[in-house]
């Protein structure tokens, strides 16, 4: 069964507004959870690191300040994009830190941004 | 459910060899990506190979592919202890953003 539930699977939005994509971990209290982008056809990025309880880690080029983590409990990160614009339209994909566990991702977000 | 396999599961050889990780996978393909982890951290893309590219350099990474046999395997050469991580393949079939991945393989690299 899922154990990293994401939502919303897809969102269309107007120019300048921001949206909210929630990650929860179901069966596991993710003290970290990596937030990642994917344009079509193309690799995962990594963006951001968010810890609970402590500010997130960006990756070099990713504006913190657009591309807001907040990750309040050990079971829910999210990531807000804020005045979305165009070039923000992608896939969204978080995935929590499970060490040795493996490596387990959301469903996905797929933002469009009109 | 994982398609992509790579084995081995673990490798530990000693600094300065070669490493080589291996990925199988089951469907059609659009490319085929290589990741590191290390411990704790994120995934960091390596290479990207696409299904009509035969072998790809990247500083000391070398990733062949192999369409016909369905897999791809990925070198390190002259390893350093730095390289210690786990290493992901991951397929892009022919949807967009749809990736499937392998369970990965753990490699140490001793000093």
């Amino acid at each position: 069964g899922a154990v990293v539930s994401q939502h919303p699977s897809w969102v269309i939005c107007k120019s300048g507004t921001s949206v909210k994509i929630e990650c929860r971990s179901l069966d596991f209290q993710a003290t970290t959870m990596f937030w990642y982008r994917q344009f079509p056809k193309q690799s995962l990025m990594l963006m951001a690191t968010s810890n609970e309880g402590s500010k997130a880690t960006y990756e070099q080029g990713v504006e913190k300040d657009k591309f807001l983590i907040n990750h309040a409990s050990l079971t829910l990160s999210t990531l807000t994009v804020t005045s979305a614009h165009p070039e923000d339209s992608s896939f969204y994909i978080c995935s929590p830190d499970r060490g040795q566990l493996g490596a387990f991702f959301g469903q996905g977000t797929r933002l469009t941004v009109v | 459910s994982q398609q992509g396999e790579e084995d081995p599961q673990a490798l530990s050889i000693q600094e300065g060899e070669n490493a080589t990780m291996n990925c199988s996978y089951k469907t059609s393909i659009n490319n085929l990506q290589w990741y590191r982890q290390n411990s704790g951290r994120g995934l960091v893309h390596l290479i990207l190979i696409r299904s009509n590219e035969r072998e790809k350099h990247s500083g000391r990474l070398r990733v062949t592919l192999d369409t016909s046999k369905k897999s791809s395997s990925l070198l390190i050469t002259a390893s350093r202890a730095a390289d210690t991580a786990s290493y992901f393949c991951a397929t892009g079939p022919d949807s967009n953003y749809q990736l499937i991945w392998g369970a990965g393989t753990k490699l140490i690299i001793k000093p």
